[in-house]
């Protein structure tokens, strides 16, 4: 079946430094992909989506990546602080024909991310 | 998210136990689901209702049923629990965008725990 997965399981770096987080997808059908944030004991927080007729996205320190050619998603953190230590995940949401949400994510393993002071 | 409540947040039972876990929103979304998640693994869908007479199966539905009572709750049980249905269990609600992007918004979970 089609799956979304992620490359890397866990990811340390200093503080300051900048993060990027990267997913795999295998549905072409997917149009909307979604980077969440989980703390423990906590449910998953949105971060950043994006759009497939989209290249790129930026939020506040985050900018989402999407190359369709090699169906690739990476999620970059700017300046990484302890608090974004956390669980990540990347989720793909198929639309219909007329580009309307499907409104069922499919979500990657997740990537500990580890910040150290 | 506050908007997005479920309870119990810890539930430890037997097997065989009939068990509800329960969701409310007050985000005014049609959409609601519900999700389970295993250690190390990502969310697994079970059932989603995109409106109040709507109920879809998931990809893990076996063993699940759920109800939906208004458009702010939406129920999810175990008529008779086993131990692998211990998991993190996660509610959601979303809203189609006036793009067709549909960002789901989740409650803080529920750990039930099947002895």
């Amino acid at each position: 079946g089609e799956s979304v997965g992620l490359h890397l399981p866990t990811l340390s770096v200093q503080e300051g430094d900048n993060s990027i987080i990267n997913c795999a997808y295998s549905n072409s059908a997917s149009d909307y992909f979604i980077w969440y944030k989980q703390e423990s004991g906590k449910g998953p927080q949105f971060i950043i989506d994006i759009r497939s007729n989209m290249d790129k996205r930026q939020g506040q320190r985050v900018t989402v990546l999407l190359n369709k050619t090699v169906k690739h998603l990476s999620l970059q953190i700017a300046a990484t602080q302890p608090g974004d230590s956390a669980v990540y995940f990347c989720a793909e949401n198929p639309a219909n024909a007329g580009g309307t949400s499907y409104g069922k994510l499919t979500f990657g393993q997740g990537t500990i991310l580890t910040v150290h002071p | 998210d506050a908007d997005v409540t479920q309870t119990p947040r810890n539930r430890i039972t037997k097997t065989g136990k009939r068990i509800m876990l329960e969701c409310s929103q007050t985000k005014g979304h049609d959409r609601m689901y519900w999700y389970r998640q295993d250690p190390g693994l990502g969310l697994r869908l079970i059932y989603y209702s995109f409106d109040v007479k709507d109920i879809n199966k998931g990809e893990i539905s076996d063993g699940y049923s759920v109800s939906r009572q208004a458009q702010a709750k939406f129920s999810l049980s175990l008529e008779s629990a086993i131990p692998n249905q211990t998991a993190l269990y996660f509610c959601a609600t979303s809203e189609v965008s006036g793009v067709g992007t549909d960002t789901q918004y989740f409650g803080p979970g529920t750990r039930l725990t099947v002895l």
